[in-house]
């Protein structure tokens, strides 16, 4: 069992470019979730899905765009990529429920836009 | 809102000593309650949560947390700290009532364990 499986794990941008960051899960879930972690920081919600064709900004949305056309499917997209979006990305997903089922999350994207 | 605080960057404990990893939370309701850890290079790994019910709860590797529910508070504890417990442990809270599926997640404790 995959789980979340996100892509790439690396990757160094130059300012100005564009990126989709990708993610997909095979459990099912109809929660889906990107976090940003900076050092020293703790997660930060960019964007979440409750479901296929649902999407919402979280607290960190600028310079970012999501999509959920499918339900196992949730990519991250960063149109002109800034110093400021060097981080490690975490895409992670959870069941449908009222809240009380924990997350399962990939094992990172680590970003640097020089 | 909902948030959730971590008062402690770093926390080092001796090798079989027991540990304490602290996280207090504010919620306008009756909170869910989480801890994750994250070994180096890794994403993070689900412990332990709290729903609802006994207010000690006990989770995967040994962890178990204790609900406090007039302390606001929802500490990790281990009776016997191991050197393969050295990782980033996070807190994080849910708020049912008004945020459904979103956590809000600490800032984290490092925890080292030296042997």
């Amino acid at each position: 069992n995959a789980g979340v499986t996100q892509t790439p794990k690396f990757r160094i941008l130059k300012i100005g470019q564009s990126m989709t960051l990708q993610c997909t899960q095979d459990m099912n879930h109809n929660y889906m979730y990107w976090y940003r972690q900076d050092p020293g920081m703790g997660l930060k919600l960019i964007y979440y899905s409750v479901g296929a064709g649902i999407t919402d900004k979280g607290e960190v949305p600028n310079g970012y765009n999501v999509s959920r056309s499918t339900t196992e499917d949730f990519p991250l997209r960063l149109e002109l990529a800034a110093p400021s979006q060097t981080s490690v990305y975490f895409c992670a997903s959870s069941a449908r429920d009222r809240g009380n089922t924990e997350a399962f999350f990939g094992q990172g994207t680590r970003l640097t836009v020089v | 809102a909902q948030s959730v605080a971590q008062p402690e960057d770093q926390v080092n404990v001796a090798e079989g000593n027991p540990l304490t990893v602290k996280c207090t939370y504010s919620v306008s309701g009756n909170p869910y309650l989480f801890w994750y850890v994250q070994y180096p290079n890794r994403g993070l790994q689900f412990l332990l949560k709290y729903i609802t019910g006994d207010n000690l709860v006990k989770g995967s590797y040994g962890f178990e947390a204790e609900f406090n529910k007039s302390q606001t508070s929802f500490h990790l504890k281990k009776p016997s700290a191991l050197v393969s417990d050295s990782a980033l442990y996070f807190c994080a809270v849910r708020d049912p009532a008004t945020n459904a599926g979103k956590s809000t997640f600490g800032d984290g404790t490092t925890l080292t364990v030296k042997p």
